[in-house]
């Protein structure tokens, strides 16, 4: 069935240090790829998405990057902070875009 | 604010009872979704509707079912609730269903249900 694998499930880096988290996904129909950030007790909020003719979105110090053919999307968090510490979730659309079905999260903690 | 609003935010009842989860989508989002984040999990993805069908299903349980009302809200019924079933809550509406120009999720606060 539909699928979407992320790894790692927790990820430490000292702060200035890059993040990087990756997934793949099991549906080559899927054509839109968000990665959603979650703070502790708070809501989902999406921080970047790319579309399935795009290979690379960035925006300041956040990139994804996508490839198609292996099913695969990253994300990538340069110069990290205290403050991007939280739980990041991939997600990959299903069934004509109709369904949205999400990694398992990376706890990302960046020590000051 | 996400403009999703969800009621009540937080919910205690006892196993075997029946609750009923509100969510009133964003101003003119069609698509509402449900999901369930049990502690330190992921979302599970429930059930999705578009301007009142159902046009996705996850892992929803048989004991849970959920409608899209004309006014565009939805209502998530868990029903026979067992204490696994302790979990956050989360509407989130979108623009559209599907197409190229879909887009972004955008979730509601959640519900907190505590099975005792």
């Amino acid at each position: 069935g539909e699928n979407v694998e992320q790894h790692p499930s927790t990820l430490s880096v000292q702060e200035g240090d890059s993040a990087v988290i990756k997934c793949t996904y099991s549906d080559s129909a899927s054509n839109y790829f968000p990665w959603y950030k979650q703070e502790l007790g708070k809501r989902p909020q999406l921080i970047i998405d790319i579309r399935s003719n795009v290979g690379e979105k960035k925006d300041q110090r956040i990139a994804v990057t996508l490839n198609k053919t292996a099913k695969h999307f990253s994300l990538h968090i340069t110069e990290t902070q205290p403050e991007d510490s939280a739980v990041y979730f991939c997600a990959a659309t299903f069934q004509n875009n109709n369904d949205m079905r999400f990694g398992a999260g990376t706890r990302l903690t960046v020590k000051p | 604010d996400s403009g999703v609003t969800q009621t009540p935010k937080h919910l205690i009842t006892a196993t075997g009872q029946r609750v009923t989860l509100r969510c009133s989508p964003r101003s003119g989002d069609l698509s509402v979704y449900w999901y369930q984040q049990s502690l330190d999990q992921g979302l599970q993805f429930l059930i999705q509707y578009y301007n009142g069908e159902e046009r996705a299903k996850g892992n929803i349980l048989e004991r849970f079912s959920a409608q899209q009302f004309p006014d565009l809200h939805s209502e998530l019924n868990l029903s026979s609730l067992e204490l696994g079933d302790s979990a956050l809550y989360f509407c989130a509406s979108r623009t559209a269903a599907g197409g190229p120009n879909t887009g972004e999720l955008f979730f509601g606060e959640g519900s907190r249900l505590t099975v005792l």
